[in-house]
C-alpha cells in the first residue's frame, strides 16, 4: 500500500547509536502505530497515536521514543540502540470511525533494522 | 493483562483441504477482530474482519466466527491452495482502541 511509506527500509546499526525510524502516509487518518515483528512473537504494539498531541506507550514501548510531528508523520527513536532490537519494524495507520469501533490497519513496508 | 493467543503455530494442509486456526482474547470489551495475511517479505495485509455486533462473516473461501461468551474466534479457509501459504495474524481492539496481535499461524499449502 503506497499510502504508507517507511524510510529507511534497511538499516545496519552498532550498538549504542542513536537511530530514527519514519513513518509517513497520504490516507489522512489520525491513528499511527509503531509496531516490531520477531519470529514467532508476532506483532508487538511498541507506541500510537490518536492525534498530534496524543501519544501512548504500548508493549513494548522500553527503549523506544516517538514524535508525531504532524497528521502524516509518525517517528521511531531508538535512542541507544542494543543487538536485542534487531528486528523487523511496521509503521500502521487507521482511521477513526463512530459508535466505539476500532477501525482497519493499514501497514507500511517495513524497516529492517540490524543492530551489531 | 491484554493478551491474545493464537493456535497452531504452524499448520500443513494439503492442496484442497480446510484450514482452521484459533485465537482466545482476554478482555470481554474488546469489539473488532481482524485478520491479516502476511507472504514472505511483504508487510500484512487485511484479510478479513469482524465485530462483535455479528457471530459470523464470510467471504468467498475466508470464513471468520466469534464467540463473545467464550471469548475466541476462528478463521476458517476452505478448499486451500497453495498461494494461501502465508502467515497469518489475529487480533482484538483493547481500550483506547489499540490492536493486539497473535503470534501468528504459519500455514503451508501442499500440492
Amino acid at each position: 500500500d503506497a499510502d504508507v511509506t517507511q524510510t529507511p527500509r534497511n538499516r545496519i546499526t552498532k550498538t549504542g547509536k542513536r537511530i530514527m525510524l519514519e513513518c509517513s502516509q497520504t490516507k489522512g487518518h489520525d491513528r499511527m502505530y509503531w509496531y516490531r515483528q520477531d519470529p514467532g512473537l508476532g506483532l508487538r504494539l511498541i507506541y500510537y497515536s490518536f492525534d498530534v498531541k496524543d501519544i501512548n506507550k504500548g508493549e513494548i514501548s522500553d527503549g523506544y521514543s516517538v514524535s508525531r510531528q504532524a497528521q502524516a508523520k509518525f517517528s521511531l527513536s531508538l535512542e541507544s540502540a542494543i543487538p536485542n532490537q534487531t528486528a523487523l519494524y511496521f509503521c500502521a495507520t487507521s482511521d477513526r470511525i463512530a459508535g466505539g469501533f476500532t477501525d482497519t490497519q493499514y501497514f507500511g513496508p517495513g524497516t529492517r533494522l540490524t543492530v551489531l | 493483562g491484554e493478551n491474545v493467543e493464537q493456535h497452531p503455530s504452524t499448520l500443513s494442509v494439503q492442496e484442497g483441504d480446510s484450514a482452521v486456526i484459533k485465537c482466545t482474547y482476554s478482555d470481554s470489551a474488546s469489539n473488532y477482530f481482524p485478520w491479516y495475511k502476511q507472504e514472505l517479505g511483504k508487510r500484512p495485509q487485511l484479510i478479513i474482519d469482524i465485530r462483535s455486533n455479528v457471530g459470523e462473516k464470510k467471504d468467498q473461501r475466508i470464513a471468520v466466527t466469534l464467540n463473545k461468551t467464550a471469548k475466541h474466534f476462528s478463521l476458517h479457509i476452505t478448499e486451500t491452495q497453495p498461494e494461501d501459504s502465508a502467515v497469518y495474524f489475529c487480533a482484538a481492539s483493547f481500550q483506547g482502541g489499540k490492536l493486539i496481535f497473535g503470534q501468528g499461524t504459519e500455514l503451508s499449502v501442499k500440492p
